[in-house]
């Protein structure tokens, strides 16, 4: 089955303490990419990566790290987290940049930070 | 860059009732344009994506949206909502031609009443 995977789906920690946020798809993707969804606001993109070793800063990259060390695979890393990262945090991928691809979405993971 | 207004934040409908959904967009040239939905618990899933052409399209589970140049709308119409219709709904806009940085509405949440 096609998908996206993330984990955990549920993290509660307290501030400054290191954490990665896994996500891997089955599909051959080259395009990956990281949202977060807070109230009001919508899907913002953190970061996104068009293929292996390539990344960049989306609309709110602040405080967060990614890598793309394999095609599969796209944790999201936060070094010291901040009570104004606790968010729902979805990974996305697409066949490629072309914004004409469909994004097939992770299950979300809520992330609370205290 | 481009943006995108969904101005309605909540919609209440009965169920076996019509259901239209607004969707206003700002880019300078064509967009794509698509339609997610976001059921409680889950990631997003594509409902209906227009690039060029016909400007009605057809999506999955019986919606439908069209494509309003002279408005810059892209409103999701049903003709008749379903109990299992109740979720989030985000419109996305993507730029053509250029790297691709979606931008996501802020949602609206549909509640169905029986």
């Amino acid at each position: 089955e096609a998908q996206v995977t993330q984990n955990p789906r549920y993290l509660i920690t307290v501030t400054g303490k290191k954490l990665t946020v896994t996500c891997s798809q089955n599909m051959n993707h080259e395009y990956m990419s990281w949202y977060r969804q807070d109230p009001g606001l919508g899907l913002r993109q953190i970061y996104y990566s068009m293929n292996v070793e390539v990344t960049d800063k989306g609309d709110v990259p602040e405080g967060y790290k990614v890598s793309r060390k394999e095609k599969r695979n796209f944790p999201l890393i936060l070094e010291s987290p901040s009570p104004n990262q606790t968010s729902l945090y979805f990974c996305a991928s697409s066949q490629g940049d072309n914004p004409s691809y469909e994004q097939y979405f992770g299950p979300g993971t809520r992330l609370t930070v205290t | 860059a481009q943006s995108v207004t969904q101005p309605d934040i909540h919609i209440t409908v009965s169920e076996g009732a019509s259901l239209e959904l607004r969707c206003n967009y700002s880019y300078g040239a064509t967009p794509y344009l698509f339609w997610y939905v976001q059921s409680p618990g889950q990631g997003l899933q594509l409902l209906l994506k227009y690039f060029s052409g016909d400007t009605l399209v057809q999506g999955i589970k019986g919606f439908e949206a069209e494509f309003k140049r002279s408005q810059s709308s892209f409103n999701l119409r049903k003709p008749s909502v379903h109990w299992s219709d109740a979720a989030e709904y985000f419109c996305a806009v993507g730029a053509q031609g250029g790297s691709y940085i979606p931008t996501f509405g802020r949602g609206t949440s549909l509640i169905v009443h029986p």
